[in-house]
């Protein structure tokens, strides 16, 4: 089954505490990207991958790092999250120009 | 003038209604327009999906896409309480994969 897989789904931490959201995709698409959807604000597109080893900012890239050393995989580093991190993350992945497939989404909580 | 503007809702209709949702954009650069479907709690799912102006009909859903208006539609025809979701358009120029989306409107179908 095609699919887009993010983890954890769910994740409450503290300021300050390196978090790592993973993303994966069996559908061998060159595209992968992150959003964050916060209400009234829809969704922003944080980071973007055209390839492997290939990786560029988006709309709201501050606070984030991104990597991509394999093609199906593309986490979304927090160094040092804070309050305003809190927010739903989606991982999406796509040929290029086509549409994207979304992952089930990461409810992350930074107290 | 912003890239996107969706109406914001929420709007609440008895089973049965038609449904009209709406989206205006101002890049020329957007060649394919799309709707998603998310329910709560869940990734943006793939809807609709045009390249051309005029309608594209998938049983009971038909986009509409006025280029020279530069405004995308999808309808909804006999709603279902199923059908009870946030609607999102978004929009690819082609050159690259970025998706650019509207900020959802929360559709209510009431039995």
């Amino acid at each position: 089954e095609a699919q887009v897989t993010q983890n954890p789904r769910y994740l409450i931490t503290v300021t300050g505490k390196k978090l790592t959201v993973t993303c994966s995709q069996n559908m061998n698409h060159e595209y992968m990207s992150w959003y964050r959807q916060d209400p009234g604000l829809g969704l922003r597109q944080i980071y973007y991958s055209m390839n492997v080893e290939v990786t560029d900012k988006g709309d709201v890239p501050e606070g984030y790092k991104v990597s991509r050393k394999e093609k199906r995989n593309f986490p979304l580093i927090l160094e040092s999250p804070s309050p305003n991190q809190t927010s739903l993350y989606f991982c999406a992945s796509s040929r290029p120009g086509q549409v994207g497939y979304f992952g089930p989404g990461t409810r992350l909580t930074v107290l | 003038q912003k890239e996107v503007e969706q109406d914001p809702g929420p709007l609440s209709v008895p089973e049965g209604a038609i449904v009209s949702l709406n989206c205006t954009y101002s890049n020329s650069a957007f060649q394919y327009f799309m709707w998603y479907r998310q329910y709560s709690r869940k990734g943006p799912e793939l809807l609709m999906y045009t390249y051309s102006s005029g309608n594209k009909e998938d049983g009971r859903f038909t986009a509409q896409v006025d280029k020279s208006s530069k405004y995308i539609s999808l309808f909804i025809r006999d709603s279902q309480p199923s059908d009870s979701a946030t609607y999102l358009c978004a929009f690819l120029t082609g050159a690259n994969s970025k998706l650019t989306f509207g900020k959802g409107i929360t559709l209510s179908v009431r039995p």
